[in-house]
């Protein structure tokens, strides 16, 4: 089935350890997405990548950082340069047309402990 | 910076009742206004508007875009329980290098 598959669903990391979010789509969109979305709050975007090897700071990018080697994959690592990582991750994807709706994975929620 | 803005934040109806949800954007190159619904965890896709006055519908729900006044509004008539969610605005924007925008969210409650 084509989709768009994040790992893991729940992810306890100790203070000052990375950890890196997994998120790899078989749709063969071109574009992908990393938002971060606190308790009753909207989505605020953090990385977007439209090509392999490039990608964009979104409004929120401090303390994170992601690759994109593959075009199937867009791995978002959480470093212990993030103040406050306790959140609920989301990863989407899309054509990078324009005119198409971006696909969203499951999310991982991430609490620091 | 680019920005959505939805409102309002949260909106508690009973049932039956018809909402509308509105939704303002300032960006760089607009390209489509996205609606979502999200009830527990991945947001599921509702509407994509990129014409202004042409409504988009299905069943109960329906949106619109104003190009002009740089905004939309997603109604719900006849809501029922299975309503309840967090529905949620985002706006593309730029050429070739498109950047997805969402807004705050509003949380809609319906009561039996």
């Amino acid at each position: 089935d084509g989709g768009i598959t994040q790992s893991p669903k729940y992810l306890f990391r100790k203070e000052g350890q990375n950890v890196t979010l997994s998120c790899e789509q078989n749709l063969n969109h071109d574009a992908m997405y990393w938002y971060r979305q606190d308790p009753g709050q909207g989505l605020r975007l953090i990385y977007y990548s439209q090509i392999v090897n490039d990608f964009q700071k979104g409004d929120i990018a401090e303390g994170y950082s992601v690759s994109r080697e593959k075009k199937e994959s867009f791995p978002l690592t959480v470093t212990s340069a993030q103040k406050n990582p306790t959140a609920f991750y989301l990863c989407a994807s899309s054509l990078n047309r324009g005119y198409t709706e971006a696909f969203f994975g499951q999310g991982t929620r991430l609490t620091v402990v | 910076e680019d920005k959505v803005v939805q409102s309002p934040l949260s909106l508690v109806v009973h049932e039956g009742d018809t909402v509308t949800l509105n939704c303002s954007y300032e960006v760089t190159n607009f390209r489509s206004l996205l609606w979502y619904k999200q009830e527990k965890k991945a947001p599921t896709f509702l509407f994509m508007l990129t014409s202004s006055g042409i409504e988009k519908k299905s069943g109960r729900l329906s949106s619109i875009l104003d190009k002009k006044e740089l905004f939309s509004i997603l109604n719900i008539t006849a809501t029922q329980t299975g309503d309840s969610a967090v529905y949620l605005c985002a706006v593309v924007s730029n050429f070739g290098n498109e950047k997805l925008t969402f807004g705050t969210g509003t949380r809609l409650t319906i009561i039996p």
